[in-house]
This record gives C-alpha cells, structure tokens and sequence, in this order.
C-alpha cells in the first residue's frame, strides 16, 4: 500500500523558514519523480514544484511563486522528499501536500502557518 | 502559464441526477506523444485530493463508473451519471501537459 506522510509543519514568523518531509512507503522510492502540492485555507490546490527521480538527473522545477525561496530535495536511502521554505510570507499559510508525480497517491498534509 | 477554467463553480445537484462540470484551458493539452494530460480530482470534506480521472477519460483504479471524463484540446468536461450523497465535495481539473502544473479553481457539488 502506498504511503505518504508528511510532517514538518508548524507557526512560523514572516521571514522565517521551515523544512517538511515527507516519508514515502509501498513503491519504489527512488524511481519516483515527487511533488508538492499547497492548499490555503478555504482555497483552492495551487502545484509548486517537482523533483527527478536521480537516474533521470535528480532536478527539481518550480512554480513561480515559490521559485528562489522553496527548493526541492531527496534522501533515496530515506525514501524520503523534501522541502525547504525560506524568507516564507503570510501568503504561504498553507496545508502542504506530498504527492506522486502524477498525483495519484497524496499525504493527509502538514499545515503551515505564517504569521507574526 | 496555463489557465484552467472550471464551471459553474457551484453545483447543486439532486440526488440520483446527472452532473456535469466543464473544464477549459487556455492551450491546448494535446501532448507531443497525442495524450491529452487532463486530470481530475476529488477533495470530500476535511479530505485529502484523490484522483478520479486522468489522461482526460481513464477512470482510477476503485473509482466507481458513474464518473466519466471526456475531451480533447481546450475542452473537457467530468460527468457524474447519478449523483450520491458520498459524491459531495470540491472538484478540480489538473493539466499535465505543460510546466507548471495548473489547477482549475475548483467546483463545488453539494446536494439540494
């Protein structure tokens, strides 16, 4: 059974950073590309980036709203996906989401709150 | 980007009746390999997102068959032959086809 679980989040001031993880299970982890998937309170799913399985160059790409303050990485010994959030705003409160490329498999979400 | 374009994005719907929710992108979602990578996805209250359909029209796995998903290119459209009480929740298409990801802005099915 595919897993996928989150954790990491938490309060956090504007300006701040944080990493979640998110600990993957029942598939083959290092042939996976990954991504991360946000949802604001009350809002809609807004895709922020994804990471390359290593054989495939191990890269990740970004949403433009988050690109040059989040960044994507793995631990394939860990089966485990990443992601850093850094200089995080009030606007990136959030349920953050781990998910399969495709998306067919999701975590239940780890919340981030910014705020002051 | 692409845009996605849902409507209506409220649907209230009646028990045993169809539903239909319509999904538009602003490029084609035709792939260079002919797919049309368009997605759709459930959210039920206080849920995680599960897939339902992707590739346009191919049902997920445990997903029963009164969900069907149609279109090609701009144009697409999810159908719910007979709504059930379980059915209540937020809708979203998803394109595949172009970086980044794109969702719809999501619609919402509750029961009348």
């Amino acid at each position: 059974e595919v897993q996928l679980v989150e954790s990491g989040g938490g309060l956090v001031k504007p300006g701040g950073s944080l990493r979640l993880s998110c600990a993957a299970s029942g598939f083959t982890f290092t042939n996976a590309w990954m991504s991360w998937v946000r949802q604001a309170p009350g809002k809609g799913l807004e895709w922020l980036g994804r990471i390359k399985s290593k054989t495939d160059g191990g890269t990740a790409d970004y949403a433009a709203p988050v690109k040059g303050r989040f960044s994507i990485s793995r631990d394939d010994s860990e089966n485990t996906v990443y992601l850093q959030m850094n200089n995080l705003k009030t606007e990136d409160t959030a349920l953050y989401y781990c998910t399969t490329l495709g998306l067919d498999y999701w975590g239940q979400g780890t919340l981030v709150t910014v705020s002051s | 980007d692409v845009v996605m374009t849902q409507s209506p994005l409220s649907l209230p719907v009646t028990l045993g009746q169809p539903a239909s929710i319509s999904c538009r992108s602003s490029q084609s979602l035709v792939h260079s390999d002919g797919n049309n990578y368009l997605s759709w996805f459930q959210q039920r209250p206080g849920q995680s997102p599960r897939r339902l359909i992707y590739k346009g029209s191919t049902r997920d796995s445990g997903v029963p068959d009164r969900f069907s998903g149609s279109g090609s290119g701009t144009d697409f459209t999810l159908k719910i032959s007979r709504v059930e009480a379980e059915d209540v929740g937020v809708y979203y298409c998803m394109q595949g086809t172009h970086w980044p990801r794109t969702f719809g802005q999501g619609t919402k099915v509750e029961i009348k």
